[in-house]
């Protein structure tokens, strides 16, 4: 099946810097999703995205929808220990199977205290 | 509070028995999914249903069978379990307006 190309697959940034990661592909998608996963855990949803262009905010976490539709930003302000994780991506697209999402292989964030 | 749960959460099993795993969610979402997650190939989807009896196959259903009798659960099922199929497996679950999936804590399963 279709995967998102998600970047970084890894990063170490030092506690109280910004981290971005993104996610694109050749489709179309007309909902984004970011979740976040911790280690022995299931993925937990952080933001939603319903429009081409939308910016939402949850705390120190930032998401857009790009423009193009086929491309989605995270970024994490102010980095601190608990987010490491790992950040998945996902798409959803409209029509038949439209409740299926594809996602992302993962971007690892690791914060040096 | 509403959520989704999975069991076991561990299970080490031996080559060609059947294992089933459970999910059952009090979301009242009539979307239900399977995924199962391994490093390097991230989550891939295994089956999914969209209401009581139906069901349909994911991009890696071979080996793997669920059935829908309610709305709460969606078992899976190995029905001859291989080393292949070690590996976490997910169970989430969507509403039909927002789509947003909401995931299980995940059941490990070793096969030796």
């Amino acid at each position: 099946g279709q995967q998102l190309n998600q970047s970084p697959q890894s990063m170490f940034i030092q506690e109280g810097e910004d981290v971005s990661m993104n996610c694109t592909s050749s489709s179309i998608f007309n909902t984004w999703l970011w979740y976040k996963q911790d280690p022995g855990e299931g993925p937990v949803l952080l933001i939603a995205l319903y429009k081409a262009g939308e910016l939402t905010s949850n705390g120190r976490l930032t998401a857009q929808f790009g423009i193009t539709r086929k491309d989605s930003f995270l970024n994490i302000s102010a980095s601190i220990p608990s987010d490491v994780g790992i950040y998945f991506c996902a798409g959803r697209r409209s029509g038949a199977g439209s409740y299926q999402l594809t996602f992302g292989k993962g971007t690892k964030l690791s914060v040096i205290p | 509070d509403a959520e989704i749960t999975q069991s076991p959460r561990h299970k080490i099993t031996e080559t060609g028995r059947q294992v089933t795993l459970a999910c059952h969610q009090t979301w009242n979402h009539n979307n239900m999914f399977w995924y199962r997650q391994d490093l390097g190939h991230g989550l891939r989807l295994i089956h999914y249903s969209y209401g009581v009896h139906d069901t349909n196959k994911g991009e890696v259903s071979d080996g793997y069978s669920v059935s829908r009798s309610n709305t709460e659960d969606l078992p899976l099922t190995l029905e001859s379990a291989a080393s292949s199929q070690t590996s976490v497996y997910f169970c989430a679950s969507s509403s039909l307006v927002a789509g947003e999936l909401f995931f299980g804590e995940g059941s490990r399963l070793t096969v030796l």
